[in-house]
Protein backbone atom coordinates (compact mmCIF):
# COMPACT_ATOMS: atom_id res chain seq x y z
CA UNK A 1 0.00 0.00 0.00
CA UNK A 2 1.05 3.29 -0.89
CA UNK A 3 1.39 6.39 1.69
CA UNK A 4 2.52 9.22 1.61
CA UNK A 5 4.02 11.23 4.32
CA UNK A 6 4.45 15.25 4.78
CA UNK A 7 6.97 17.26 6.90
CA UNK A 8 7.93 20.21 7.54
CA UNK A 9 6.53 24.00 9.15
CA UNK A 10 3.12 25.20 9.64
CA UNK A 11 4.38 29.07 9.83
CA UNK A 12 6.81 30.93 7.53
CA UNK A 13 7.75 34.26 7.68
CA UNK A 14 7.23 36.66 4.46
CA UNK A 15 10.38 36.60 2.33
CA UNK A 16 11.51 33.43 3.80
CA UNK A 17 11.63 29.79 2.45
CA UNK A 18 8.69 27.39 2.24
CA UNK A 19 10.27 23.97 2.74
CA UNK A 20 8.35 20.79 3.05
CA UNK A 21 9.25 16.49 2.73
CA UNK A 22 7.38 14.35 1.68
CA UNK A 23 8.35 10.59 2.42
CA UNK A 24 7.19 7.97 0.28
CA UNK A 25 6.34 4.06 0.96
CA UNK A 26 5.09 1.26 -0.88
CA UNK A 27 6.91 3.31 -3.83
CA UNK A 28 10.25 4.65 -4.86
CA UNK A 29 10.75 8.41 -6.01
CA UNK A 30 12.29 6.39 -8.92
CA UNK A 31 10.16 4.51 -9.95
CA UNK A 32 9.82 4.57 -13.92
CA UNK A 33 5.59 4.64 -14.13
CA UNK A 34 4.95 7.70 -11.75
CA UNK A 35 6.05 11.39 -10.90
CA UNK A 36 5.55 13.28 -7.55
CA UNK A 37 4.15 16.46 -7.56
CA UNK A 38 3.31 19.14 -5.23
CA UNK A 39 -0.36 20.70 -5.44
CA UNK A 40 -1.79 23.35 -2.69
CA UNK A 41 -5.39 24.64 -2.06
CA UNK A 42 -6.07 27.92 -0.61
CA UNK A 43 -9.90 29.83 -0.76
CA UNK A 44 -8.71 32.14 -2.99
CA UNK A 45 -6.76 30.48 -5.47
CA UNK A 46 -9.07 26.35 -5.29
CA UNK A 47 -6.77 23.22 -6.09
CA UNK A 48 -3.12 24.54 -7.73
CA UNK A 49 -1.03 22.16 -8.83
CA UNK A 50 2.71 23.76 -8.47
CA UNK A 51 5.18 21.26 -10.12
CA UNK A 52 5.96 17.79 -9.89
CA UNK A 53 9.71 15.64 -10.67
CA UNK A 54 9.83 12.45 -12.09
CA UNK A 55 12.56 9.87 -13.52
CA UNK A 56 12.72 8.46 -17.08
CA UNK A 57 16.34 7.30 -17.48
CA UNK A 58 16.97 11.03 -16.01
CA UNK A 59 15.18 12.96 -14.06
CA UNK A 60 13.05 15.98 -15.25
CA UNK A 61 11.43 18.62 -13.47
CA UNK A 62 7.99 20.95 -14.40
CA UNK A 63 6.73 23.94 -12.91
CA UNK A 64 3.83 25.74 -12.83
CA UNK A 65 4.23 29.39 -14.41
CA UNK A 66 2.74 31.01 -11.19
CA UNK A 67 5.55 30.29 -9.10
CA UNK A 68 8.33 29.01 -11.49
CA UNK A 69 10.58 31.59 -10.39
CA UNK A 70 10.29 30.54 -7.23
CA UNK A 71 9.93 26.86 -6.29
CA UNK A 72 12.41 23.77 -6.53
CA UNK A 73 11.55 20.05 -6.25
CA UNK A 74 14.02 17.53 -5.80
CA UNK A 75 14.35 13.66 -5.44
CA UNK A 76 16.27 12.21 -2.33
CA UNK A 77 16.50 8.37 -3.75
CA UNK A 78 18.50 8.02 -0.16
CA UNK A 79 15.58 8.76 1.52
CA UNK A 80 12.73 7.59 -0.71
CA UNK A 81 11.47 10.81 -0.51
CA UNK A 82 11.17 14.22 -2.01
CA UNK A 83 10.57 17.29 -1.53
CA UNK A 84 9.49 21.34 -2.01
CA UNK A 85 11.24 24.86 -1.27
CA UNK A 86 9.27 28.09 -2.30
CA UNK A 87 11.37 30.73 -1.82
CA UNK A 88 10.32 34.54 -1.40
CA UNK A 89 6.69 33.69 0.05
CA UNK A 90 4.45 36.41 0.60
CA UNK A 91 0.90 36.01 2.53
CA UNK A 92 -1.15 34.88 -0.74
CA UNK A 93 1.05 31.69 -0.48
CA UNK A 94 -0.90 30.73 2.72
CA UNK A 95 -2.40 27.42 1.66
CA UNK A 96 -2.63 23.70 2.36
CA UNK A 97 0.03 22.08 0.58
CA UNK A 98 -0.16 18.24 -0.42
CA UNK A 99 2.20 16.02 -2.14
CA UNK A 100 0.31 13.19 -4.53
CA UNK A 101 1.65 10.74 -6.83
CA UNK A 102 0.39 10.88 -10.65
CA UNK A 103 0.17 8.40 -12.82
CA UNK A 104 -0.67 8.99 -16.14
CA UNK A 105 -1.65 12.51 -15.18
CA UNK A 106 -3.79 11.48 -12.52
CA UNK A 107 -3.27 11.78 -9.18
CA UNK A 108 -3.95 8.68 -6.96
CA UNK A 109 -2.05 8.99 -3.83
CA UNK A 110 -1.93 11.98 -1.58
CA UNK A 111 -0.45 12.88 1.52
CA UNK A 112 -2.68 14.19 4.41
CA UNK A 113 -2.08 18.01 3.77
CA UNK A 114 0.32 20.69 6.00
CA UNK A 115 -1.71 24.05 6.59
CA UNK A 116 1.10 26.63 5.91
CA UNK A 117 0.62 29.79 7.27
CA UNK A 118 2.84 32.86 5.87
CA UNK A 119 3.06 35.44 8.72
CA UNK A 120 5.24 37.64 10.84
CA UNK B 1 -2.98 27.74 -19.96
CA UNK B 2 -6.23 25.58 -20.07
CA UNK B 3 -9.28 27.31 -17.98
CA UNK B 4 -11.68 24.51 -16.52
CA UNK B 5 -15.15 25.64 -15.26
CA UNK B 6 -17.77 23.45 -13.41
CA UNK B 7 -21.23 24.10 -12.97
CA UNK B 8 -22.99 24.33 -10.59
CA UNK B 9 -20.70 26.20 -7.87
CA UNK B 10 -22.95 24.45 -5.29
CA UNK B 11 -26.03 21.81 -5.58
CA UNK B 12 -28.17 20.54 -2.59
CA UNK B 13 -30.04 17.48 -2.99
CA UNK B 14 -32.19 14.95 -1.27
CA UNK B 15 -30.97 11.49 -0.19
CA UNK B 16 -31.45 8.88 -3.51
CA UNK B 17 -31.35 11.72 -5.84
CA UNK B 18 -29.07 11.75 -8.97
CA UNK B 19 -26.46 14.56 -9.37
CA UNK B 20 -24.96 15.81 -12.27
CA UNK B 21 -21.68 18.01 -12.22
CA UNK B 22 -20.67 19.45 -15.30
CA UNK B 23 -17.24 20.62 -16.49
CA UNK B 24 -15.88 22.23 -19.48
CA UNK B 25 -12.49 23.13 -20.74
CA UNK B 26 -11.03 26.48 -22.07
CA UNK B 27 -9.86 23.93 -24.82
CA UNK B 28 -9.68 20.10 -26.24
CA UNK B 29 -8.14 18.32 -23.91
CA UNK B 30 -9.59 14.91 -25.62
CA UNK B 31 -10.24 12.59 -22.54
CA UNK B 32 -7.75 13.81 -20.16
CA UNK B 33 -9.72 14.61 -17.10
CA UNK B 34 -10.22 13.49 -13.53
CA UNK B 35 -13.03 13.77 -10.80
CA UNK B 36 -11.72 13.94 -7.60
CA UNK B 37 -14.10 14.41 -4.25
CA UNK B 38 -12.63 16.29 -1.75
CA UNK B 39 -13.92 16.47 2.06
CA UNK B 40 -13.03 18.90 4.89
CA UNK B 41 -9.91 17.76 6.62
CA UNK B 42 -9.07 14.90 4.13
CA UNK B 43 -7.26 14.89 0.97
CA UNK B 44 -8.81 14.94 -2.22
CA UNK B 45 -9.94 11.39 -3.98
CA UNK B 46 -9.39 10.20 -7.16
CA UNK B 47 -12.80 8.97 -8.21
CA UNK B 48 -12.69 9.07 -12.08
CA UNK B 49 -9.90 8.99 -14.22
CA UNK B 50 -9.66 9.72 -18.62
CA UNK B 51 -13.11 11.15 -18.02
CA UNK B 52 -14.91 7.67 -17.51
CA UNK B 53 -12.77 5.20 -15.80
CA UNK B 54 -13.63 3.98 -12.60
CA UNK B 55 -10.85 4.22 -9.87
CA UNK B 56 -9.91 0.93 -8.04
CA UNK B 57 -12.29 0.69 -4.89
CA UNK B 58 -14.76 3.40 -5.80
CA UNK B 59 -18.48 2.69 -5.86
CA UNK B 60 -20.14 2.16 -9.32
CA UNK B 61 -22.73 4.93 -8.39
CA UNK B 62 -19.95 7.21 -9.65
CA UNK B 63 -19.09 7.80 -12.89
CA UNK B 64 -17.96 10.28 -15.79
CA UNK B 65 -18.11 11.04 -19.83
CA UNK B 66 -17.39 13.49 -22.31
CA UNK B 67 -14.49 14.19 -24.38
CA UNK B 68 -12.92 17.52 -25.71
CA UNK B 69 -14.17 20.49 -23.92
CA UNK B 70 -17.26 19.26 -22.34
CA UNK B 71 -17.48 16.54 -19.57
CA UNK B 72 -19.59 15.44 -16.69
CA UNK B 73 -19.93 13.48 -13.50
CA UNK B 74 -22.57 11.80 -12.18
CA UNK B 75 -23.81 9.88 -8.75
CA UNK B 76 -26.13 7.96 -9.61
CA UNK B 77 -28.28 8.37 -6.10
CA UNK B 78 -26.91 10.55 -3.41
CA UNK B 79 -26.03 9.54 0.34
CA UNK B 80 -24.78 11.29 3.10
CA UNK B 81 -21.23 9.92 2.66
CA UNK B 82 -20.90 11.67 -0.52
CA UNK B 83 -21.14 15.20 1.21
CA UNK B 84 -17.97 17.37 0.21
CA UNK B 85 -16.68 19.34 -3.12
CA UNK B 86 -16.14 17.94 -6.39
CA UNK B 87 -13.25 18.72 -8.60
CA UNK B 88 -12.50 18.22 -12.56
CA UNK B 89 -8.75 18.45 -13.40
CA UNK B 90 -6.95 18.44 -16.55
CA UNK B 91 -4.00 16.63 -17.65
CA UNK B 92 -3.53 17.30 -21.21
CA UNK B 93 -1.32 19.93 -21.03
CA UNK B 94 0.72 21.88 -18.80
CA UNK B 95 0.47 22.96 -16.02
CA UNK B 96 -2.17 20.36 -15.09
CA UNK B 97 -5.17 22.41 -13.90
CA UNK B 98 -8.49 22.15 -11.62
CA UNK B 99 -11.67 23.52 -11.64
CA UNK B 100 -13.21 25.70 -8.91
CA UNK B 101 -14.98 22.94 -7.84
CA UNK B 102 -18.94 21.99 -6.78
CA UNK B 103 -19.83 22.06 -3.48
CA UNK B 104 -22.60 18.74 -2.36
CA UNK B 105 -24.79 19.11 0.01
CA UNK B 106 -27.53 17.25 1.43
CA UNK B 107 -31.38 18.70 1.07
Amino acid sequence: QVQLQQSGPGLVKPSQTLSLTCAISGDSVSSNRAAWNWIRQSPSRGLEWLGRTYYRSKWYNHYAPSVKSRITINPDTSKNQFSLQLNSVIPEDTAVYYCARGTTGAFDIWGQGTMVTVSS
Amino acid sequence: DIQMTQSPSSLSASVGDRVTITCQASQDIRKNLNWYQHKPGKAPKLLIYDASRLETGVPSKFSGSGSGTDFSFTISSLQPEDIGRYYCQQYDNLPFSFGPGTKVDIK
